[in-house]
């Protein structure tokens, strides 16, 4: 079975550009998250979709984040403009229900010069 | 406010060597508990979820167990494929969705 899939999987960029991250999540499933990990903080949400309505926000730090979720088979985190401090590695992850394990992606490592 | 704390930060085993990974949790209430693997790059990757005191589950050399104020990870006679990063997330009862990771122990299982 295919599993939570992400791209890019890396991505260098400069300050100031804009980033788009995109998830496709497990069929079937109707509970999407995308997380950011940091050496620093661990892993942390960022925001959590529910049959494609967001939910709850309050982990994207700043309004220069922003995510969308069209349809049950994409997503899409959206930084502009992209500063340093965002490099980390995001991951989306999804599940079929707030209370089932949630399955990841392998990642995108983010990278602003 | 919930945390969740995991102890050691790393921890090195000889092949054959068993072990246990802790996980401690201040939370007003438990929906869940979940065990993660994490290898370098890749995300990480489903193990167990555990609901109450009590509860135990295996798979293959590890077993999970749960108390009210912890969970461990036991890992028997380890092979160094077992080597990797292994989180341990709690859901609240008060959060309905969002898990609160640990940093994580890194385990490094030698020949």
């Amino acid at each position: 079975d295919a599993g939570v899939i992400q791209s890019p999987r890396h991505e260098v960029t400069e300050m100031g550009q804009e980033v788009t991250l995109r998830c496709k999540p497990i069929s079937g499933h109707n509970s999407l998250f995308w997380y950011r990990q940091t050496m620093m903080r661990g892993l942390e949400l960022l925001i959590y979709f529910n049959n494609n309505v967001p939910i709850d926000d309050s982990g994207m730090p700043e309004d220069r984040f922003s995510a969308k979720m069209p349809n049950a088979s994409f997503s899409t985190l959206k930084i502009q403009p992209s500063e340093p401090r965002d490099s980390a590695v995001y991951f989306c992850a999804s599940s079929l229900g707030v209370n089932q394990p949630q399955h990841f992606g392998d990642g995108t490592r983010l990278s602003i010069l | 406010e919930d945390q969740v704390t995991q102890s050691p930060e790393a921890l090195r085993l000889q092949e054959g060597e068993s072990s246990s990974l802790n996980c401690s949790y201040t939370v007003s209430g438990l929906r869940g508990l979940f065990w993660y693997r994490q290898d370098p790059g890749k995300g990480p990757e489903f193990l167990f979820t555990l609901y109450s005191a009590g509860e135990e589950k295996e798979k293959e050399r590890l077993k999970a167990t749960l108390t009210k104020k912890e969970s461990f990870l036991h890992i028997t006679a380890p092979k160094p494929e077992d080597s990797a990063t292994y989180l341990c997330a709690v859901l609240p009862t008060n959060s309905g969705y969002a898990l609160n990771f640990g940093k994580g122990t890194s385990l490094l299982v030698t020949p």
